[in-house]
């Protein structure tokens, strides 16, 4: 099984800013088959990234995904009040599919 | 509109079974991969095991906790997709979502609004 691991666990930062969040793989992710969620408190997860780096329908182009083998990359390059969120990493290259444990952007 | 609703969650005893539906509409769905989710309260997402479409052998697969005691099956002729579960412990309390990944040119996910389970005695 394949774990990933987010990093930070929590984010602070200030609406208008860039934030980088991590997604590092315990074994090479098969075809780069990774994806990004955004979870909003009390929402279902939204796909916002796809095969690492392609942006799902309808997803803003402040979102940008970046990486291959074991280490993935979110950019949100400038936070806007409604990305203040939890984000999940999530592979469905190898089974059984795993998500990492999230990383919460808050508010500073 | 895509639409998926989730029915049959509710307060169980450990060792008990339930089983829940997800009832889709509005997309092509005889060879969407349907997957289950699961969230325990306050803490993050948990893939349970997804099917695969007819058109590519509706094979189901399952996550390392709940195989052996959990069976996603689906019915095309309803649009309706079931996980059965058996053996239920309490570590099993979470609410399940539904979801599927619809691809084309670009990708868009849709997400039931999740069932709540509650396995306590």
């Amino acid at each position: 099984e394949i774990v990933l691991t987010q990093s930070p666990g929590t984010l602070s930062l200030s609406p208008g800013e860039r934030a980088t969040l991590s997604c590092r793989a315990s074994q090479s992710v098969s075809g780069n088959y990774l994806a990004w969620y955004r979870q909003k408190p009390g929402q279902a997860p939204r796909l916002l990234i796809y095969y690492a780096s392609s942006r799902a329908t309808g997803i803003a182009d402040r979102f940008s995904g970046s990486g291959s083998g074991t280490d993935f990359t979110l950019t949100i390059s400038r936070l806007e009040p409604e990305d203040f969120a939890v984000y999940y990493c999530q592979q469905f290259g190898s089974s059984p599919w795993t998500f990492g444990q999230g990383t919460k952007v808050e508010i500073k | 509109e895509v639409q998926l609703v989730e029915s049959g969650g509710g307060l169980v005893k450990p060792g008990g079974s339930l089983r829940l539906s997800c009832a889709a509409s509005g997309f092509t769905f005889t060879n969407a991969w349907m997957n289950w989710v699961r969230q325990a309260p306050g803490k993050g997402l948990e893939w349970v095991g997804r099917i695969e479409g007819k058109a590519d052998g509706g094979t189901a697969d399952y996550a390392a906790p709940v195989k052996g005691r959990f069976t996603i099956s689906r019915d095309d002729s309803k649009k309706t997709v079931f996980l059965q579960m058996n053996s239920l412990k309490t570590e099993d309390t979470a609410v399940y979502y539904c979801t599927t990944i619809i691809t084309g040119r670009t990708w868009v996910d849709y997400w039931g609004q999740g069932t709540l389970v509650t396995v306590s005695s």
